[in-house]
């Protein structure tokens, strides 16, 4: 059965600092995705980022990066330089097969940016 | 840049009626989902549609729940006789014509059953 974790509910860190958010999932299947969405207080699902199974190089976009390790099954986002937009709910996502067909959430983390 | 559409934003009904939620999905798309947040909780999924019938669908969608695709652009959730529990923020998403294509969200719709 698929399960993501996001062991962290409410986060808080002042602005400029790094902060990473965990996230930890269980699938049986070899191949699957795995998803960041940010969620601001308007209530919008934002697109991070989607990675396959087989791609465990890690990505940077910005002050964005994420650090796969499959032996872990373990997906974080870490934010660089916080600023107060970042601000928001953060949803970490698993889909199996080829297919973005069911995407399971975790239950989100909660951050706030303190100016 | 192509997006999913839903309509309307905010949607106040009183319980036992019904509702319909609408969607436009990515024109080109094939794949198309309803999701459901209750406040303050995770996104859930609730079913998925591809070529014209359920493809799958959660212990959630039960028989108050319908989906269809009445013509080529709309993708509509209709709950029959809404519940206070059923208070939430709907999600509709569409994915493309391949495999290995990313699901696009569409804005939500805030259901509140008064």
């Amino acid at each position: 059965a698929q399960k993501v974790t996001q062991a962290q509910t409410e986060i808080s860190v002042v602005e400029k600092e790094d902060v990473t958010l965990d996230c930890v999932y269980e699938t049986r299947d070899t191949t699957y995705y795995l998803f960041w969405y940010k969620q601001p207080p308007s209530g919008e699902l934002v697109f991070l980022i989607r990675r396959n199974s087989f791609d465990e190089q890690n990505e940077i976009s910005g002050r964005y990066s994420w650090n796969f390790q499959k032996s872990t099954s373990s997906f974080n986002f870490t934010i660089t330089a916080s600023q107060v937009v970042d601000s928001a709910v953060y949803f970490c996502a698993l889909s199996e097969a080829n297919r973005d067909d069911k995407i399971i959430f975790g239950k989100g983390t909660r951050l706030h940016i303190l100016p | 840049e192509p997006e999913v559409t839903q309509t309307p934003s905010h949607q106040v009904t009183q319980m036992g009626q019904e509702v319909i939620l609408r969607c436009v999905p990515i024109s080109n798309h094939l794949y198309f989902y309803w999701y459901r947040q209750i406040l303050g909780q995770k996104v859930e999924f609730l079913v998925s549609f591809y070529n014209n019938e359920i493809s799958e669908k959660s212990e959630i969608f039960d028989d108050q729940f319908s989906v269809e695709r009445p013509d080529g652009s709309n993708f509509t959730l209709k709950i029959r006789s809404t519940k206070l529990e059923d208070s939430a923020m709907y999600f509709c998403a569409s994915s493309g014509q391949d495999m290995n294509t990313e699901a696009f969200f569409g804005q939500g719709t805030r259901l509140t059953v008064v």
